[in-house]
């Protein structure tokens, strides 16, 4: 069955600094999402993205993040100037055009801003 | 702005037993997901639910829509240790995103 790949699987940074967490959709689908999940808490919408554009974002996703969709394949999520309060799991997620069709999510990313 | 809300949001229960998780939302939507989250893992699709009177089964868990009352359950029969995770329901929010409930902790104690 098709899966959603996220890299990595955990990732440690230091306040202040920069990272980029990767995601390579299903290779059939064309609308690409991000949603994190602070540890014990609900999963919040970040950000769609469809034919190479942001189509939606949410209030967290502000300045200090931007994605990118680099190649055919992979789909990142950058976090300029990291806080701790950042540290949570990252999902990306993918679909298929049409409704029918649930969205398919990543294992996740674990990032810990120390 | 959608609001999703789940009841209860811990639920211990024995082998055996039935029980139902209630998803309640504020805005009209006509497609509504449930997944189930294991401790440090994704999040796995159980149900998608896309009309009015919708239901869906799979083993021991069914999941129903009324669109109109904007309430989903997902209703578990003789519950199983298996079946202990964190069961989330999402509506679709419109302009492409997904809105999450708080989630729902089930422990089934044998």
């Amino acid at each position: 069955e098709p899966e959603v790949t996220q890299t990595p699987s955990h990732q440690v940074t230091q306040m202040g600094q920069e990272v980029i967490l990767r995601c390579v959709p299903i290779s059939n689908h064309l609308y690409f999402y991000w949603y994190r999940q602070i540890l014990g808490q609900k999963v919040e919408f970040l950000v769609s993205f469809y034919n190479n554009e942001i189509s939606e974002k949410s209030e967290i996703f502000d300045d200090q993040f931007s994605v990118e969709r680099p190649d055919g394949s992979n789909f990142t999520l950058k976090i300029r100037s990291t806080k701790l309060e950042d540290s949570a799991m990252y999902f990306c997620a993918s679909r298929r055009q049409g409704g029918s069709i649930g969205y398919t999510f990543g294992s996740g990313t674990r990032l810990t801003v120390v | 702005e959608l609001k999703v809300e789940q009841n209860p949001l811990f639920l211990s229960m024995q082998e055996g037993k039935n029980y139902t998780i209630y998803c309640n939302y504020s805005t009209t939507s006509d497609r509504l997901y449930w997944y189930r989250q294991d401790p440090g893992k994704s999040l796995e699709s159980l149900f998608v639910l896309l009309s009015n009177g919708a239901v869906k089964q799979e083993g021991r868990l069914m999941a129903s829509l009324d669109t109109k009352a904007r309430l989903s359950t997902l209703h578990i029969t003789a519950a199983v240790h298996d079946l202990s995770a964190t069961y989330f329901c999402a509506v679709d929010g419109g302009a492409q995103k997904l809105v999450f409930g708080q989630g729902t902790r089930l422990t089934i104690n044998p």
